[in-house]
């Protein structure tokens, strides 16, 4: 089975930097991902590690340990539109091909 | 222009009622899958079809049977609804790129916001 943990909730500031962890275990993993979710709409891809180090896209950045089984999702400079559900979804690849596993999200409260 | 759609958005309706949820992706993808967001918002696989062909059925009662005429659609109905179903479902679509290339996960619809009354 797979077992995906983030935390429930987070809280930052206007202007601050946030980090959301991901721990996973799983087999047969082929890839990390993080999702932005704002309330009542569909899941919106942010980032995709593979390979072990950190992936950055502008204000957000992604970091993966397959070693650990851990990942990052780090938000700088953060906006009052960044509140939003941040899910981590692992992919794995078994006998019936792949599949993407998601994390409860961490739901992001952004405060001025 | 919307890469993966899903009709209807909102849907009302009674216990024991027979429903269905239509899904179309313009991406070319070759895989699609069903998707259960319970009012936990976790969002839990249902199924997955790749050409056409079923390729993962979690464990889903048999009251849920999708349908994929073509690689573009799928479809899912619902029978004999209970007030358990009540969550929102979301339609996505993939295509494996390999390693070496960018991926983009999966695409998903804006969700059917599913309630049984």
């Amino acid at each position: 089975g797979q077992n995906i943990d983030q935390p429930t909730e987070m809280t930052a500031t206007e202007g601050a930097i946030v980090q959301i962890n991901c721990t996973y275990q799983t087999s047969g993993f082929n890839g990390l991902f993080w999702y932005q979710q704002h309330a009542g709409e569909a899941p919106t891809f942010l980032s995709y590690n593979v390979l072990d180090g950190l992936e950055e896209k502008g204000r957000f950045s992604s970091f993966l340990s397959r070693s650990k089984g851990y990942s990052y999702l780090l938000l700088k400079e953060l906006q009052m539109k960044d509140s939003a559900s941040y899910l981590c979804a692992v992919r794995s690849h078994n006998n019936a091909g792949n599949m993407l596993t998601f994390g409860g999200g961490t739901r992001l409260m952004v405060k001025p | 222009d919307t890469a993966v759609s899903q009709t209807p958005k909102y849907l009302v309706t009674q216990m024991g009622n027979d429903k269905s949820i239509k899904c179309e992706q313009n991406l070319g993808h070759d895989t699609m899958y069903w998707y259960k967001q319970d009012s936990k918002k976790f969002l839990k696989i249902m199924f997955s079809y790749n050409n056409k062909e079923l390729i993962i059925n979690e464990t889903v009662p048999n009251r849920f049977s999708p349908k994929s005429p073509d690689k573009a659609h799928l479809n899912l109905h619902i029978n004999s609804l209970e007030l358990g179903d009540s969550a929102v479902y979301f339609c996505a679509s993939s295509q494996d790129f390999g390693e070496d290339r960018g991926d983009y996960g999966y695409t998903f619809g804006s969700g059917t916001r599913l309630t049984v009354v």
